[in-house]
């Protein structure tokens, strides 16, 4: 089945650096999604990209609809310490109601 | 709150039981997806209902079965519970637009 690869899988950073991570599939998608996971909590949608080189901003957050529809990244500027949590990208090959494939997370870590 | 319900929170249990997870969606929303999340594990999808009929089946257990009711809640029925069961389970919900929206998730300890 499809697999997302996501990295990196943990990152530690100091409060008001700047935060990059991606995703990559040997699949082509229609549409990707970033979610962040608090502890305890289900996943909150962040961003959502529908189109191949789509760049859309939510804040301090950005992320980008690769070119090759096989990738995707989310950049977090000026981190603060309640962006910490597990940010997760999804996949979907088709829209509407087509299931999501995910990614393993990436756990940020921000110290004050 | 999210708008997607799911109960009970937590949940433990022994080994060789049977639980029922239930999962209300958002208003007006027809499509639920039941996922796993286990340690250091992504989210894994175990099966999609939509109006009522099965949509699209994942990695689900044989053991495991879902059904979705004219009310469009869920339940997600494990059963013969073994250790390595233990986990979140969580729901999601869709219009269609705009990705799910999950719900809080119960979390399955099996002791």
């Amino acid at each position: 089945g499809q697999q997302l690869n996501q990295s990196p899988q943990s990152m530690f950073i100091q409060e008001g650096e700047d935060v990059s991570m991606n995703c990559t599939s040997s699949s082509i998608f229609n549409t990707w999604l970033w979610y962040k996971q608090d502890p305890g909590e289900g996943p909150v949608l962040l961003i959502a990209l529908y189109k191949a080189g789509e760049l859309t901003s939510n804040g301090r957050l950005t992320a980008q609809f690769g070119i090759t529809r096989k990738d995707s990244f989310l950049n977090i500027s000026a981190s603060i310490p309640s962006d910490v949590g597990i940010y997760f990208c999804a996949g979907q090959l088709q829209g509407g109601s087509e299931k999501l494939v995910f990614g393993k997370g990436t756990k940020l870590t921000v110290n004050p | 709150d999210s708008g997607v319900t799911q109960t009970p929170k937590h949940l433990i249990t022994a080994t060789g039981q049977r639980v029922t997870l239930r999962c209300s969606p958002r208003s007006g929303d027809l499509s639920v997806y039941w996922y796993q999340q286990s340690l250091d594990q992504g989210l894994q999808f175990l099966i999609q209902y939509y109006n009522g009929e099965e949509r699209a089946k994942g990695n689900i257990l044989e053991r495991f079965s879902a059904q979705q009711f004219p009310d469009l809640h869920s339940e997600l029925n494990l059963s013969s519970l073994e250790l390595g069961d233990s986990a979140l389970y969580f729901c999601a919900s869709t219009g269609g637009l705009y990705g799910y929206t999950f719900g809080s998730g119960t979390r399955l300890t099996v002791v």
